[in-house]
């Protein structure tokens, strides 16, 4: 496609729901990264995938959060049992090799719980 | 510990008038740093980047600063647009095996008055 698409746009959750937040990247772009942005906060870097395989996941906050890409192109973000802190706008980027020129985002999924 | 710090969250500037956005780092490693432009309910976009070996980069009507000596970039915008009223972050990556991992300010609020 043309650009990052994110879905849903929109999510509330129950507290100690399951969800799921999809990224289609842009069509052949081998890394894609997720980024959790907090209220008045800058995005913060929680995974990456370089085609299918998750090279860095250190920013994940805790066990319960989970990220693939199987098949190297879409990626699943799932958030179990969600708490009130992980209210949040999900943001997924994918790129090819930039060297520093930037990558491209989509606009991102708002989960609010509640 | 915030390593990309942006410590005015709001910055408003006549139109026609210079804007400057500010931007101080910790960690010396950081190998890139850039400048991403956000709208409400967006994704950020890619603005400009600048090599941490090069103290200017310019694109127009933006350009970008880096002084490496006081861990400082800027970024200025002359003329001033209306369109340029947005959050604007000041990222930085460290290179780390094809991972671009973003670290973010918090962000500053530009606003054009027309």
């Amino acid at each position: 496609g043309a650009g990052v698409s994110q879905s849903p746009r929109y999510k509330v959750a129950k507290r100690g729901q399951d969800v799921a937040l999809r990224c289609d990247p842009i069509s052949g772009h081998v890394s894609l990264f997720w980024y959790q942005q907090a209220l008045g906060q800058g995005p913060e870097f929680l995974t990456y995938f370089q085609n299918e395989a998750q090279l860095d996941k250190s920013g994940l906050p805790s066990d319960r959060f989970f990220a693939e890409r199987p098949e190297g192109s879409v990626s699943t973000l799932k958030i179990q049992r969600t708490q009130q802190e992980d209210s949040a706008v999900y943001l997924c980027a994918s790129s090819l090799a930039l060297q520093g020129r930037g990558y491209t985002f989509g606009s991102g999924t708002r989960l609010t719980v509640v | 510990d915030q390593q990309v710090k942006q410590n005015s969250p709001s910055l408003s500037v006549q139109e026609g008038r210079i804007s400057i956005l500010n931007c101080d780092y910790t960690n010396s490693m950081f190998d890139y740093f850039l400048w991403y432009k956000k709208y409400p309910a967006e994704g950020p976009t890619f603005l400009i980047s600048i090599s941490s070996i090069k103290d200017k980069n310019e694109d127009g009507r933006f350009t970008v600063f880096l002084n490496k000596s006081a861990k400082h970039l800027s970024l200025h915008i002359v003329p001033s647009q209306p369109g340029d009223s947005a959050v604007y972050f000041c990222a930085a990556i460290r290179m780390n095996f094809g991972n671009e991992k973003l670290t973010f300010g918090t962000g500053t609020r530009l606003t054009i008055i027309p």
